[in-house]
């Protein structure tokens, strides 16, 4: 499979953990962006990486909230102290540097906090 | 600040009708357009994407449409099938022209089409 992958698909875990997600891009993309998404609603910006370098980072993203891409390849999502209102799909894409290229979605990951 | 709003919330159809999603952005200065299909508890695919210099494009029974001036898009699907059963989402990116693009999504319309 030559998509975009994410691990772990489902994560459950209590309030107050920390919990960190990974996702791998499609190979020759240089670009990479991390999304939310709670039920009903579209995805919502968080942060995105142009090769290693994080380029925009969203409001939503608190300081409880890292990413990082340390190679320009895979990048992980950290979130430290979760709370219940950090309950969501968190998705990652990952594109070209090109205007008119589309972005590749993975599959996910839902994470639920107790 | 772009905004994205779909109508309706939420649709269901008999199979086989031909039906149409609506978006609309309220800063029409865009570079392209994306629909994209979410299936329950997935990522999102990438359906059709138009340029800023294009009215449509098609694919398959899909056909989107793109009015810049009046900030509005519309995603046409014919003949209507129960696999189409899924979240529409339409999408724009918040930078304009620039190279960055990051995309804003409207919370999508979901449609159930019935055997």
């Amino acid at each position: 499979d030559t998509g975009v992958s994410q691990d772990p698909r489902h994560k459950i875990t209590k309030r107050g953990q920390n919990v960190t997600f990974r996702c791998d891009p499609i190979s020759e993309h240089n670009r990479l962006y991390w999304y939310r998404q709670t039920l009903g609603q579209g995805p919502e910006f968080l942060t995105y990486f142009q090769n290693e370098a994080q380029l925009e980072k969203s409001r939503l993203l608190s300081d409880r909230f890292s990413a990082e891409r340390p190679k320009g390849s895979f990048s992980t999502l950290e979130i430290q102290r979760t709370e219940q209102g950090d309950s969501a799909m968190y998705l990652c894409a990952s594109s070209l540097e090109d205007r008119q290229e589309t972005q590749y979605f993975g599959p996910g990951t839902r994470l639920l906090v107790l | 600040k772009q905004e994205v709003t779909q109508i309706p919330a939420a649709l269901s159809v008999p199979e086989g009708e031909n039906l149409v999603l609506n978006c609309s952005f309220t800063d029409s200065a865009i570079y392209n357009l994306q629909w994209f299909r979410q299936d329950p508890g997935k990522g999102l695919t990438s359906l059709l994407l138009i340029q800023s210099s294009q009215r449509e494009q098609t694919s398959g029974r899909l056909n989107a449409s793109l009015d810049k001036s009046s900030g509005r898009s519309t995603l046409y699907i014919a003949a209507s099938q129960p696999g189409d059963s899924a979240t529409y989402l339409c999408a724009v990116p918040t930078s304009g022209y620039s190279s960055a693009s990051k995309i804003i999504f409207g919370s999508g319309t979901r449609l159930s089409i019935r055997p």
